[in-house]
């Protein structure tokens, strides 16, 4: 049974950086993909970026791209998303969510979702 | 990047009726890899239907998909009371992932 655990809800300054984790169980970590997606306060999912474990190998939202690095550490099978430059826009829960079989990046959907972290950003 | 477009915003209905959702994309979606996921307050989202019309494991068969390349829509056939959520589609036909922005369907 495929498990992704988060880390814990995390409270920031502007300005900051936010690094959230996501340790995945009940399957081969190196062989699907893991995404991100950010959902602010009564809001919509967003995807933010995909990794893939085995090679480190990524891709990010446009949106994103020059504020997050999302890493992946096969000896403890987490990765691991990195967030800087925190305004009180990215006030929200992140959800880590199971891809596909390498090592097609696309055509899979997302059957497996992490429990989210609430990450905070406030003065 | 696909922008998907969701129709209406809110729908209030009642138990027992029948509910079509849509999902439009910008341009055609490869293969039809479109999925549709339910979400209720402080869960995260669960896939229901994935390649525009196939049903995700325990997806009840009242919920039904179509569709192809740029209009995509959910059916739910006679809404159980635990269906008032938000809905949300999503394209994985390229490696930019988008999701649609929701539609929420509450009790009328």
């Amino acid at each position: 049974q495929v498990h992704l655990v988060q880390s814990g809800t995390d409270v920031n300054s502007p300005g900051a950086s936010v690094k959230i984790s996501c340790k995945a169980s009940g399957y081969t970590f190196t062989d699907y993909f893991l995404h991100w997606v950010r959902q602010a306060p009564g809001q919509g999912l967003e995807w933010m970026g995909i990794i893939n474990p085995k090679s480190g190998r990524t891709t990010y939202a446009q949106k994103f791209r020059g504020r997050i690095t999302i890493t992946s550490d096969t000896s403890t099978d987490t990765v691991f998303m990195d967030l800087s430059s925190l305004t009180a826009d990215d006030t929200a829960i992140f959800y880590c969510a199971r891809g596909g079989l390498q090592p097609v990046s696309w055509g899979y959907y997302f059957e497996s979702w992490g429990q989210g972290t609430l990450v905070t950003v406030a003065s | 990047e696909i922008v998907l477009t969701q129709s209406p915003g809110t729908l209030s209905l009642s138990p027992g009726e029948r509910v079509t959702l849509s999902c439009r994309a910008s341009q055609s979606v490869r293969r039809d890899y479109v999925g549709w996921y339910q979400q209720k307050p402080g869960q995260a989202p669960r896939l229901l239907i994935y390649d525009a019309s196939k049903r995700a494991t325990g997806t009840p068969e009242r919920f039904s998909g179509s569709g192809s390349e740029t209009e995509f829509t959910l059916t739910i056939n006679g809404l159980a009371p635990e269906d008032f959520a938000v809905y949300y589609c999503q394209q994985y036909g390229n490696s930019l992932y988008t999701f649609g922005q929701g539609t929420k369907l509450e009790i009328k």
